[in-house]
This record gives structure tokens, C-alpha cells and sequence, in this order.
């Protein structure tokens, strides 16, 4: 499978707790993209990296969150001392050439429950 | 405020017959709209772009149109068949801005039922 791949792709676990998820993005596309979705919402983007460098994060982005894209291959985003609103689907996407009309392709998600 | 604003909010169609769904916007000048499907569970997957220059852009069964001027586009889904049960979410790009500023609708739930 060539795609973007994404792990776990459930995630429960109780309010407090750290949680990290992990995206390995298509090989050769050198731009990276974590967006988070709630139900009945279009995703939310939260940060993106451009090889290694963590070029944007977006203001929905608490202290908690960070995510890493070390050596410009794989991410992971981590979440501490989870709160029930983090519950939702955190989508990672890569993607690659000309930025104005850059296709951008999505992994499948990691679903999250905070209880 | 750019937004997108997409319609209607959910449909149920009989398998076979086609349907049309809206996307109206405000942002401007915006340099391409996307139409995505994303099934239940998974990541969204990319249906067409097209650039503002551009009105109609056709992937199979699935045909897309674009007028500039009203801001409005629409998504054309003809035969429909079971699985195409899925969210549409259009998204527009904000002229000279990168992928972090992508718009995304909040989508319309399709549902095909035989």
C-alpha cells in the first residue's frame, strides 16, 4: 500500500492521559498536514511541515498538542493530559509539487475517545 | 468572512438516479475548489480541482461544475450506485495562499439505498 498510511487507527483512552499518533506520509511528497474532525464537520487544520520544518500551526492548536516530523519522513502528533473535547478524527495528509493546486492525500485516521 | 456553505445538508436517493449537490462560497479571489468523498471511518479522497478558470471537471459518474461568477459549484452524480454512500465536502483555496488555508464545508451525507 503506497498510500498515506496512519496508526492506531482507534484510539480510546480516559481524560489525563498522553496519547501519540503516528503518519507515515506517501515517500516522496515532502509536505505534511494533521487536521482534526468532529462529526458532521468539515476537518479543522491544525499544523503542516514542510520536509523536517514545522512551518505552521494553527491558533485551535493548544500547548498540549505538538506534533514532530523528524528527518522529514514519518509524524507523529502527541496530545497531553487528553480533555473529552479532544475526541474527534485526526486526519494526516501529504502531498507534493506546485502548492496553488497541490492534491492533497489523506490517510484514513485515527479515531479518538477520551472518556 | 471566507466561507463555504455547501447543500443540501444530507439526501437519500434510490440507486440509479442521479443527484446534484451545491457548494456556494464567499472566499475571493480564490485560486481552486476541490470536491472530496469521504466515507464513513476514512480520510477524505479527492473527487476533482478545478482552478477558477475553469467550469466543469468530470472524474466518471461524478462531474463537477464551477461559475466564478455566482460562487457557486456543484457536484452531479449520475447512476448512483450503493457506494457512493458517503460525505461530499467541497473545499476552496484562498488565492496565493498554501494547503493551510484550505476552507473545507461541512459536507453533504449522501445515502443510496436499493
Amino acid at each position: 500500500d503506497t498510500g498515506v498510511s496512519q496508526n492506531p487507527r482507534h484510539k480510546i483512552t480516559k481524560r489525563g492521559q498522553n496519547v501519540t499518533f503516528r503518519c507515515d506520509p506517501i515517500s516522496e511528497h515532502n509536505r505534511l498536514y494533521w487536521y482534526r474532525q468532529t462529526l458532521g464537520q468539515g476537518p479543522e487544520f491544525l499544523t503542516y511541515f514542510q520536509n523536517e520544518a514545522q512551518l505552521e500551526k494553527s491558533r485551535l492548536l493548544s500547548d498540549r498538542f505538538s506534533a514532530e516530523r523528524p528527518k522529514g519522513s514519518f509524524s507523529t502528533l502527541e496530545i497531553q493530559r487528553t480533555e473529552q473535547g479532544d475526541s474527534a478524527m485526526y486526519l494526516c495528509a501529504s502531498s507534493f509539487g506546485w502548492v496553488a493546486n497541490e492534491k492533497l492525500f489523506f490517510g484514513s485516521g485515527t479515531q479518538l475517545s477520551v472518556l | 468572512k471566507n466561507q463555504v456553505e455547501q447543500s443540501p445538508q444530507s439526501l437519500i436517493i434510490l440507486e440509479g438516479k442521479n443527484c446534484t449537490l451545491q457548494c456556494n462560497y464567499t472566499v475571493s479571489p480564490f485560486s481552486n475548489l476541490r470536491w472530496y468523498k469521504q466515507d464513513t471511518g476514512r480520510g477524505p479522497v479527492s473527487l476533482t480541482i478545478m482552478t477558477f478558470s475553469e467550469n466543469t471537471k468530470s472524474n466518471g459518474r461524478y462531474t463537477a461544475t464551477l461559475d466564478a461568477d455566482t460562487k457557486q459549484s456543484s457536484l452531479h452524480i449520475t447512476a448512483s450506485q450503493l457506494s457512493d454512500s458517503a460525505s461530499y465536502i467541497c473545499v476552496v483555496t484562498p488565492a496565493n495562499q498554501a494547503g493551510t488555508a484550505l476552507i473545507f464545508g461541512k459536507g453533504t451525507t449522501l445515502s443510496v439505498s436499493s
